[in-house]
């Protein structure tokens, strides 16, 4: 019930290239979809999220796509630069008292020349 | 700097000795998450805490780790005992209120056990 599925696991994309990654959810009480970059050694960076009330967000070459019915989300990488290699993240929680995130198992993005 | 702070940043100790990593939180934050994260996997949520009070303790294990963050200085997360299993990257993250979802995550410990 808790579990946030994540694919896939690795993506190789040419530079100026989208990158998509998928995600899918099975609490239907998640109210609050967050993605986070991460660096090697570094910890997770919010890099954009979205609540469900809207299907789509988009932030810079970041964009959000939302399927209530469907419950799955993913992001979009729109001409993606080698400074994008990293782990992205998905994520889901319920806001409220503990808002503590479910993450997925996370997809290891490289982006070449 | 005003980000989430994490120490001491790698950690290693061996079986059966105790652990302890710091987080404090961003300035005008007063609420930390910890996760642990594993070789190759995503974070797990361990405990969810505001100054003197855990507000969510689901997430850890029911032997051997306590966590707490007191009125004054930062947040610990204690592990004593420590096991092979333990070795792992563990991050505090902080929000700016109750139950805020909106989280900054420091930078980690990541502890390895001999």
């Amino acid at each position: 019930q808790q579990q946030v599925k994540q694919s896939p696991q690795s993506l190789i994309v040419q530079k100026g290239g989208i990158s998509i990654i998928n995600c899918a959810y099975e609490n239907t009480a998640f109210d609050y979809f967050p993605w986070y970059q991460q660096f090697p050694g570094k910890g997770p960076a919010l890099l954009i999220a979205i609540r469900p009330d809207v299907s789509e967000k988009k932030e810079g070459r970041f964009t959000i796509s939302f399927n209530k019915s469907a419950k799955q989300f993913s992001l979009h990488i729109m001409d993606s630069q080698p400074g994008d290699s990293a782990t992205y993240f998905c994520a889901a929680t319920q806001e409220g008292t503990a808002s503590k995130l479910t993450f997925g198992t996370g997809t290891r993005l490289q982006v070449t020349l | 700097n005003a980000g989430v702070m994490q120490n001491p940043r790698h950690l290693v100790r061996r079986r059966g000795q105790e652990a302890r990593l710091r987080c404090s939180p961003m300035k005008g934050h007063s609420h930390v998450y910890w996760y642990r994260q594993l070789p190759e996997e995503g974070l797990k949520f361990m405990v969810y805490l505001q100054k003197e009070n855990i507000i969510d303790e689901s997430g850890m294990p029911k032997e051997r780790f306590s966590a707490e963050f007191p009125k004054e200085g930062p947040s610990i997360l204690r592990i004593q005992q420590v096991v092979r299993g333990d070795s792992a990257a563990y991050f505090c993250a902080s929000s700016r209120r109750l139950g805020g979802s909106e989280q900054f995550f420091g930078p980690g410990t990541r502890l390895t056990v001999l």
